[in-house]
């Protein structure tokens, strides 16, 4: 159980396009979920925080209007990176936690979703 | 605002050998969880083990094994005789107890097992 799957796990695209990204919860309901960017030899590094239904919360440092977050439902959180150009160019991580999923708050993983920026 | 610190960037064990990776982290809170994830070539985050501070006894998962020293505020896994399988990078990370904590992660550890 608690499996997050992401899709794609590979994007090229053209600078000046949008992509999205989808999270998706398969088998527990994603009362929040988190999207991380991963740098190529380097750790996580958490961009922004989404609640069912609510709007995201952003790290400080993260352009919101370039990096949109929706989180409509409880099984699927979208990130879309507006006008990409080669510096976000990076490896994206998902997570989610669900409500009442054991006593560790634990985050179960997506396996991120490359995105290459021509 | 918390930390995690891995001062470790890369370290070799052999197969079928004992290897520790060190973390240290620094909050002022007193409960909070500790979590151990594995990142192999795949970059799929897996969840190695976990401990939660107000236990006192030291988390173990087969051949995974913490020491966890809240005084010093220090976590190092253990992992006896390793396996091929266990090249990865290896990340501390460090959450607060409420539902909306977010992890803190450590800047990792590349392991290589050799033969």
């Amino acid at each position: 159980g608690a499996v997050v799957s992401q899709h794609p796990s590979w994007v090229i695209c053209k600078s000046g396009t949008s992509v999205k990204i989808e999270c998706r919860s398969l088998d527990f309901q994603a009362t929040t979920m988190f999207w991380y960017r991963q740098f190529p030899k380097q750790s996580l590094m958490l961009m922004a925080t989404s609640n069912e239904g609510s709007k995201a919360t952003y790290e400080q440092g993260v352009e919101k209007d370039k990096f949109l977050i929706n989180h409509a439902s409880l099984t699927l959180s979208t990130l879309t990176v507006t006008s990409a150009h080669p510096e976000d160019s990076s490896f994206y991580i998902c997570s989610a936690r669900g409500s009442g999923m054991g006593i560790y708050n634990e985050q179960f993983f997506g396996p991120g979703t490359r995105l290459t920026v021509l | 605002a918390q930390t995690v610190t891995q001062s470790q960037p890369e370290m070799s064990v052999q197969e079928a050998e004992t290897v520790t990776l060190s973390c240290t982290y620094d909050t002022s809170e007193n409960n909070y969880y500790l979590f151990w994830y594995k990142q192999p070539p795949s970059r799929q985050m897996i969840l190695v083990i976990r401990q939660e501070a107000y236990k006192q006894q030291n988390a173990t998962e087969n051949r995974f094994s913490v020491n966890f020293q809240k005084a010093a505020k220090s976590f190092s896994l253990k992992i006896s005789d390793s396996q091929l399988g266990d090249t990865a990078m290896y990340f501390c990370a460090f959450s607060l107890t409420g539902t909306a904590s977010k992890l803190t992660f450590g800047t990792g550890t590349r392991l290589q097992v050799t033969l």
